[in-house]
């Protein structure tokens, strides 16, 4: 099992560009969820999703999407970044029934200039 | 104020305890839950109180849950230079149960 894991590992963007993170997980997973991790912050839900073609808002999810077409993937998109959206980006997944219980992705660090 | 809080660094000597706190302000917590972070890795739940209980001990971990004052600590026995890492307290409550994190604490182990 790979458990989770997310592409790609490092990513630098010009502000106003646009890109897409990939996540992925092998353990049959309901839930999925994105949080983005700042210096001396804990970590911020952006969105999350509690099955295939669904997805809702976190704490943070202004300027992201998201899309949960198969189950064991979830995407998140930037439209267009700009510098606050410098961040270190984790994805994780959690059985419905044992939402407690996430498994994170090593993260994706993302830098906007 | 923030919804979990916990202080930022904690120093302590090979073969001590290690004593990491953190105070919540929802009531309603169902569940308390300490993370860890590994230099360059994600989070990993290292264990998890419900809030009917008062103490949880595995292995060198022991959590204690005082509700009427919403504090949680995590006491690492004999601490060693592995559990140098970052520790995340997080509380879920309702019926998302989706957590929500401290700060982290950030333990440095000396040899």
């Amino acid at each position: 099992n790979a458990g989770v894991t997310q592409t790609p590992k490092f990513r630098v963007l010009k502000t106003g560009q646009s890109m897409t993170l990939l996540c992925a997980q092998d353990m049959n997973h309901e839930y999925m969820y994105w949080y983005r991790q700042d210096p001396g912050m804990g970590l911020r839900l952006i969105h999350y999703s509690v099955g295939e073609g669904t997805t809702a808002k976190g704490e943070v999810p202004d300027g992201y999407n998201v899309s949960r077409l198969k189950k064991q993937n979830f995407l998140l998109g930037l439209e267009s970044a700009a510098p606050s959206q410098t961040s270190v980006y984790f994805c994780a997944s959690s059985y419905a029934d044992r939402k407690y219980e996430q498994y994170f992705g090593p993260g994706t660090r993302l830098t906007v200039t | 104020g923030e919804d979990v809080e916990q202080s930022l660094f904690l120093s302590v000597r090979e073969g001590d305890s290690s004593v990491i706190n953190c105070t919540y302000t929802d009531s309603s917590s169902t569940y308390l839950y300490w993370y860890k972070q590994e230099p360059g890795a994600g989070l990993q739940l290292l264990t998890y109180i419900f809030s009917n209980m008062d103490m949880k001990q595995d292995q060198r971990l022991t959590v204690l849950l005082n509700k009427k004052d919403k504090h949680l600590s995590l006491r690492i026995a004999d601490t060693q230079t592995g559990d140098s890492a970052i520790y995340f307290c997080a509380e879920s409550s309702g019926g998302s149960y989706i957590p929500t994190f401290g700060r982290g604490t950030s333990l440095i182990v000396h040899p």
